[in-house]
């Protein structure tokens, strides 16, 4: 199977400070790679899709300059949370679709990240 | 731009005995696929069972089968002969056949799913 392994599993940061998740695909190469924030009790809600080599693709209300992506190569991809505060508090997960199913749809995730900022 | 709802925020079920978790979407597409994820306390999403919307036959996988109603815009699941383990949220996601950003996908809210002894 795919796997995607994403570290750390659990930060704690004090306010004011930046902190980078990183999302590798193990065992296989992807493009695109998504980035979803979780809140307690509620549903994914898809961040930004981080393309490979090029800039990434950020919804609609999320801060590209306060969420930092880079896709530095076909099994990396790194979230670096800038100037923390206490309201990004959240799980981060990652998700990868590998380039050799890319048109028969399933994704693989990441075991997710736990940001608390104090 | 699609929409997945989930009408139904818990669900509760004795072991063994069969439970059906209700999904509908909204896309103007017409190739697509749909999936029900897992999500355990472990946060971990693990993929139950997949669709591709131009298959008329019911996806199946074990204990999981899906009633998939392209018509309707419907996507349920029902686990049969449910087991402790299967005590978990249960989302329901929406996929665009093509690459790159299209390929996202789109999560309901969720149903959390008892199972009692």
């Amino acid at each position: 199977g795919a796997v995607v392994s994403q570290h750390p599993s659990r930060v704690i940061c004090k306010s004011g400070t930046s902190v980078k998740i990183e999302c590798r695909s193990l065992d296989f190469q992807a493009t695109t790679m998504f980035w979803y924030r979780q809140f307690p009790k509620q549903s994914l809600m898809l961040m930004a899709t981080s393309n490979e080599g090029s800039k990434a693709t950020y919804e609609q209300g999320v801060e590209k300059d306060k969420f930092l992506i880079n896709h530095a190569s076909l099994t990396l991809s790194t979230l670096t949370v800038t100037s923390a505060h206490p309201e990004d508090s959240s799980f981060y997960i990652c998700s990868a679709r590998p380039n050799r199913d890319a048109n028969t749809g399933e994704l693989f995730f990441g075991e997710g990240s736990r940001l608390t900022v104090l | 731009a699609q929409t997945v709802t989930q009408s139904q925020p818990e669900m509760s079920v004795q072991e063994a005995e069969t439970v059906t978790l209700s999904c509908t979407y909204d896309t103007s597409e017409s190739d697509y696929y749909l999936f029900w994820y897992k999500q355990p306390p472990s946060r971990q999403m693990i993929l139950v069972i997949r669709q591709e919307a131009y298959k008329q036959q019911n996806a199946t996988e074990n204990r999981f089968s899906v009633n998939f109603q392209k018509a309707a815009k419907s996507f349920s699941l029902k686990i049969s002969d449910s087991q402790l383990g299967d005590a978990a949220m249960y989302f329901c996601a929406y996929r665009s056949p093509y690459t790159g950003t299209a390929s996202k996908l789109t999560f309901g809210t969720g149903t959390r799913l008892q199972v009692t002894l």
